[in-house]
């Protein structure tokens, strides 16, 4: 089983449309959630930190269930430019390196 | 300000052949992570270092990969012996102790 774990998609939504992202994780020590967002052929990006009592930036809210494993990410009024790979992204321990998904590619479309 | 840098953005090399990737990180990052990502799937964690010393060396699939950071900025990854399976990006990332990570852009290596 990895130990970070995605619906790879690809999810193919209209502009507009509300989408919604989830992963679950295996390992219950992890401390730090993250989302990522990846353009083709670009490095990751941070998008979002996530945190158990759920925070919003804009059109993207990022919950965390801690007792389930369960991350997700919600993108409300989605927009062309919201087209990318979105990389779930736990901790992976104290030295600080990540455990990455496999990613779900989002395609907005007019 | 200047983000992580990476050299070369493209290594071809034949099966067999060592090779030098460079990674230059964030002015004042303690912390350098290297990863590589094969296509379709996410990064995969290879070795971290807090400042010159490696930390976490555990992602590291073999021996033939060996990592330096001398002077705890710039580090180098090296690969001896190349293999057909160690095409990939290979990416860089740091940031401070307590900070999110920074990716570079990558090195593609490709390995014929």
């Amino acid at each position: 089983r990895k130990e970070v774990e995605q619906d790879p998609g690809p999810f193919n939504v209209p502009e507009g449309a509300t989408v919604a992202f989830n992963c679950t994780y295996s390992n219950s020590a992890s401390q730090s959630f993250f989302w990522y967002r990846q353009d083709c052929r670009k490095e990751p990006k941070l998008l979002m930190s996530v945190y158990s009592s759920g925070n919003e930036d804009g059109r993207f809210t990022a919950q965390l269930n801690r007792a389930s494993q369960y991350i997700s990410l919600l993108i409300r009024d989605s927009k062309l430019s919201d087209s990318a790979t979105y990389l779930c992204v736990v901790n992976g321990g104290n030295t600080g390196k990540l455990i990455f998904g496999q990613g779900t590619t989002l395609q907005v479309k007019p | 300000g200047a983000g992580v840098s990476q050299t070369p953005s493209n290594k071809v090399t034949e099966k067999g052949k060592y090779v030098e990737l460079r990674c230059d990180p964030i002015s004042g990052h303690t912390a350098l992570y290297w990863y590589r990502q094969s296509l379709g799937q996410g990064p995969e964690f290879l070795i971290y270092f807090q400042g010159t010393g490696a930390a976490d060396d555990s992602g590291l699939p073999n021996d033939r990969f060996f990592a330096v950071r001398p002077e705890g900025s710039v580090s180098t990854l090296k690969i001896q012996r190349t293999e057909r399976g160690d095409s990939a990006v290979y990416l860089c990332a740091s940031s401070t102790s307590t900070g999110g990570q920074y990716f570079g852009p990558g090195t593609r290596l490709t390995v014929t």
